[in-house]
């Protein structure tokens, strides 16, 4: 099973500033998932990069897999409350697109 | 659009209990999963299914089984409830045909085993 550790495990940061997360394997990943689970919900997905060196950009999210396809990153400008969550990364293995997730980083954005 | 139902959202169960956790969903999906959800953690791969009649065991089998008798439903069984099943589970359900590999998920169902 593929092992996906993400960094930092928690991050509290204030309305307005940057941030980057992380998703980083030993392996190398066919494709890569990014989701935000809130409270009391499941995980919603972002976006999935599968070029090495790709980069997407939705709003003020920019997602950057690894040129090697071993790590991939999340960089939210000017961030809000409604940022808050858990943010997953997830690589999907076999013909069923079994999810191997990562073990989470854990944002809260305040006024 | 109900996309992928989960029932219940809360329980509690006895050491001991056995239950079965419904998932349901409307999109004419091949592929279903079970994960679970322990505190603060990603999501574990319990069992998935790539059609009506075919099961397998993903990272975490142990006290648990499924059935997939139809392309709609896909119910997990807990036997024998253990405090270490404690946890959020979470069903999905993908379409083979989508670009993406977007997967569904449900809300969840809280499971609290004392």
């Amino acid at each position: 099973t593929q092992l996906l550790e993400q960094s930092p495990q928690f991050l509290s940061i204030q309305e307005g500033e940057n941030l980057t997360v992380y998703c980083n394997s030993s392996s190398v990943f066919s494709s890569l998932q990014w989701y935000r689970q809130e409270p009391g919900e499941g995980p919603v997905l972002l976006v999935t990069v599968v070029t090495g060196g790709e980069v997407k950009k939705l709003k003020r999210l920019t997602f950057q897999f690894g040129d090697a396809r071993k790590d991939s990153s999340l960089h939210i400008t000017a961030a809000q409350p409604g940022d808050t969550g858990l943010y997953l990364c997830a690589s999907a293995t076999g013909t069923a697109s079994k999810l191997t997730f990562g073990t989470g980083t854990r944002l809260q954005v305040t006024l | 659009n109900a996309g992928v139902t989960q029932t219940p959202k809360f329980r509690i169960l006895k050491i001991g209990q056995s239950m079965t956790l419904q998932c349901a969903q409307d999109m004419n999906h091949n592929y279903m999963y079970w994960y679970r959800q322990d505190p603060g953690m990603g999501l574990k791969l319990i069992y998935y299914s790539v059609g009506a009649g075919i099961t397998d065991k993903g990272e975490v089998p142990n006290g648990y089984n499924v059935s997939r008798s139809t392309t709609e439903d896909f119910p997990l069984r807990l036997e024998l409830a253990a405090p270490s099943q404690t946890s959020v589970y979470f069903c999905a359900s993908r379409s083979p045909a989508l670009s993406g590999n977007t997967i569904y998920f449900g809300e969840g169902s809280w499971l609290t085993v004392v």
